[in-house]
């Protein structure tokens, strides 16, 4: 098993520009989430699902958007980049019973300039 | 005031030592709590779950103080593998208990 894998590992953009992040898990688990976090900080809950179809705003959804069309995938859209959004952006799975099932993708970490 | 709390450290401490994290949290509410380890550039992973009646997992002790909403993580005879940041996890009682709230964490470096 991979687990939780994410794409691009690093990436620029420039103010303005739209990217799609990419989260993959391959532990068919319900449950996924997207964190952000900055330097010194915790991570903060950006969206989650529960669910293929199902989708939830997390304490910082603004400048966001996710889908969920399948179980095993749950991309992250940035539709205008700002400074505000360069951050580590981590993505995570879990089964539904439990959250010591929680698992981590190795993160993207993302530049605006 | 920031819902989950940590001392920032760094702590530095030599092989050998027993070394302690504290945390707060706000919310009265949480009912669910975790000590994360977070290595450098890395993804977090659970080191444990916070029980109410404390629990043990080998050289790691964690205890939960709900009245003083207070969390704390014993780490006993520190290795050199052990220098991370550690986060204090609270689970929000919101977004149908799937809102994690981290601390900032605390840096322990562990020195030969």
């Amino acid at each position: 098993n991979a687990g939780v894998t994410q794409t691009p590992k690093f990436r620029i953009l420039k103010i303005g520009q739209s990217m799609t992040l990419q989260c993959t898990q391959d532990m068919n688990h319900n449950y996924m989430y997207w964190y952000r976090q900055d330097p010194g900080m915790g991570l903060k809950l950006i969206y989650y699902s529960v669910g293929a179809g199902i989708t939830d705003k997390g304490e910082v959804p603004n400048g966001y958007n996710v889908s969920r069309s399948t179980t095993e995938d749950f991309p992250l859209r940035l539709e205008l980049a700002a400074p505000s959004q360069t951050s580590v952006y981590f993505c995570a799975s879990r089964w539904r019973g439990g959250w010591e099932t929680q698992y981590f993708g190795p993160g993207t970490r993302l530049l605006v300039l | 005031r920031k819902e989950v709390e940590q001392d920032p450290g760094p702590f530095n401490v030599p092989e050998g030592a027993t070394v302690a994290f504290n945390c707060t949290y706000s919310n009265s509410a949480s009912q669910s709590f975790f000590w994360y380890r977070q290595d450098c550039r890395k993804e977090p992973k659970l080191l444990m779950s916070v029980y109410s009646s404390g629990n043990e997992d080998g050289r790691f002790t964690a205890q939960l103080n709900r009245a003083s909403q207070y969390i704390s993580l014993l780490i006993r005879d520190s290795k050199l593998s052990d220098s991370a940041t550690y986060l204090c996890v609270v689970l929000h009682p919101g977004r149908n208990n799937n809102d994690m709230r981290f601390g900032a964490g605390t840096r322990l470096t562990v020195k030969p």
